[in-house]
C-alpha cells in the first residue's frame, strides 16, 4: 500500500527563519511527487512535480528536492504571507493519476 | 482562464437527509476526481471520471455515497442517509490525463 508521511504536522517560524519539511514515501512504482499549498477555507494550490531523485524546482522562497525516499520543501527566509498548510502527494504507475496525499505540515510565520 | 468551482461552499444537513454536491471543472479537462478531506486527516480519493471511460468508484466509502458526470463537463457527488461522519470537506478537482491536478475551493459539509 502507498504511504505518505510528512513532517513535522506543525512548525512555527519567525519571519527571516529558514527551514526544511519533509515528505517520506513508499510507493510501488513512483510516476511523480506533488507539493501543494492550502490555505484555511480553500482548495489546494499546485506547487512543484518533481519526477525523478535529484530533481530541485524552485519558486520565490520555495525549492522543493526529491530522493528515493523522501522529498523536502525548503523554506528560505519565509514571511508571514507563507503561512498555510503544505500537503504532499505521489502519484504512481497505475493506468491513472490519483494522488496519494499525505496530511500536511502546516507552517505557521510569526513576523 | 476560469479555475474549478464548487458549489455550495458550505452545507449544513441534518442526520438522514439527502446532499448533493456539485462540480465545475476547468474547461476542456476531461479527467475529474472527487476527495474527502477529514479535519486533521489527508485528502482521501473518492471516485475518478475519465471522459466516456467507466469510472473508477473505488475510493467511495459505503454504497450511500454515489456521483455522475455528464460527458465532460459538470459532475455531481450526492451523499444519501447522512451521517455525521460524513461530514468533511469534500473537494473536487480536474486535469487533462497524467496532468497535474487542479482543485476547486471545496464544499464544507457539515451533518448535525
Amino acid at each position: 500500500e502507498d504511504q505518505v508521511t510528512q513532517s513535522p504536522e506543525a512548525l512555527r517560524l519567525q519571519e527571516g527563519e529558514s527551514s526544511s519539511l519533509n515528505c517520506s514515501y513508499t510507493v510501488s512504482g513512483l510516476r511523480g511527487l506533488f507539493w501543494y499549498r492550502q490555505d484555511p477555507g480553500k482548495g489546494p494550490e499546485f506547487l512543484f512535480t518533481l519526477y525523478s531523485a535529484g530533481e530541485e524546482k524552485e519558486k520565490e522562497r520555495l525549492k522543493a528536492t526529491l530522493t528515493k525516499k523522501e522529498s523536502f520543501l525548503h523554506i528560505t527566509a519565509p514571511k508571514p504571507e507563507d503561512s498555510a498548510t503544505y500537503l504532499c502527494a505521489v502519484q504512481v504507475y497505475s493506468g491513472y493519476s490519483t494522488l496519494t496525499f499525505g496530511k500536511g505540515t502546516m507552517l505557521l510565520v510569526s513576523p | 482562464g476560469a479555475g474549478v468551482s464548487q458549489s455550495p461552499s458550505n452545507k449544513v444537513t441534518e442526520k438522514g437527509k439527502d446532499v448533493e454536491l456539485r462540480c465545475d471543472p476547468i474547461s476542456g479537462h476531461t479527467a475529474l476526481y472527487w476527495y474527502r478531506q477529514r479535519l486533521g486527516q489527508g485528502l482521501e480519493f473518492l471516485i475518478y471520471f475519465q471522459g466516456n471511460s467507466a469510472p473508477d468508484k473505488s475510493g467511495l466509502p459505503s454504497d450511500r455515497f454515489s456521483a455522475e458526470r455528464t460527458g465532460e463537463s459538470v459532475s455531481t457527488l450526492t451523499i444519501q442517509r447522512t451521517q455525521q461522519e460524513d461530514s468533511a470537506v469534500y473537494l473536487c478537482a480536474s486535469t487533462y490525463p497524467e496532468e497535474t491536478q487542479y482543485f476547486g475551493p471545496g464544499t464544507r459539509l457539515l451533518v448535525l
